[in-house]
């Protein structure tokens, strides 16, 4: 079974600095990954995703993502953070040979940039 | 990318009646889900809305509580019926475009039962 963990529930970081949202995964065959951002009383935003190719994939608002197969990681990062990117952010997977509801979330994990 | 509406977007509803919230795809698209978020929390998935049949339902949830239709590839409903308290949450509808991978998400409806 796909399964997606954040290990961090909160994450602080100063404004102007770098951050990283973790996101470690399990699929039983070639997974597509995704990142979601929710701003508050928002619905959920696509930022980026990983099908194949190059490891390190760039989205929206200037994130990017790194994928990982040997630590089965996808961490989210951005080189320099900004108070607008407070928000609540999502990990998911897909299952490449799944079909239906085979999307699994992460259970978020919240991110605070500090001014 | 799709472009997701949804109806009603709150709505304050008192015990024991039922809220049809609707989904509105700007293109059509191979697959629909309708979730539920406690605010702050991650999604459970309550089902996948198929065209022109029965939804697919996840464990714990039941067709006579959620109640859904999906008539076109553009359009879905989700009923949440007899309400109690517990339902207090928000509702997304999500979508899946022909050739896409990610799912996009409408804004949600909050749904609060007194």
């Amino acid at each position: 079974a796909q399964s997606v963990a954040q290990p961090e529930d909160q994450v602080n970081v100063a404004e102007g600095n770098p951050l990283t949202v973790k996101c470690t995964y399990s699929v039983s065959g070639n997974p597509y990954l995704f990142w979601y951002v929710q701003y508050p009383n928002r619905g959920l935003q696509f930022l980026l995703k990983y099908i194949t190719g190059d490891n390190l994939v760039k989205g929206s608002y200037g994130f990017e993502a790194e994928f990982n197969k040997s630590q089965t990681s996808f961490h989210l990062k951005k080189p320099s953070a900004l108070v607008s990117d407070s928000a609540l952010y999502f990990c998911a997977v897909r299952d490449i040979w799944g079909y239906g509801q085979n999307f699994v979330f992460g259970p978020g994990t919240r991110l605070s940039v500090l001014p | 990318s799709a472009v997701i509406s949804q109806k009603p977007s709150r709505d304050i509803c008192q015990r024991g009646t039922s809220l049809t919230i609707q989904c509105q795809v700007d293109s059509q698209v191979t697959m629909m889900f309708w979730y539920r978020q406690q605010p702050g929390q991650s999604l459970t998935l309550i089902a996948t809305a198929n065209q022109g049949s029965e939804a697919t339902y996840e464990s714990g949830f039941v067709i006579d509580k959620f109640p859904i239709s999906r008539p076109n590839l553009t359009f879905s409903t989700l009923t949440v019926s007899n309400m109690s308290p517990e339902d207090s949450s928000i509702y997304l509808c999500s979508a899946v475009g022909t050739g896409d991978w990610e799912q996009f998400f409408g804004p949600g409806t909050r749904l609060t039962v007194l």
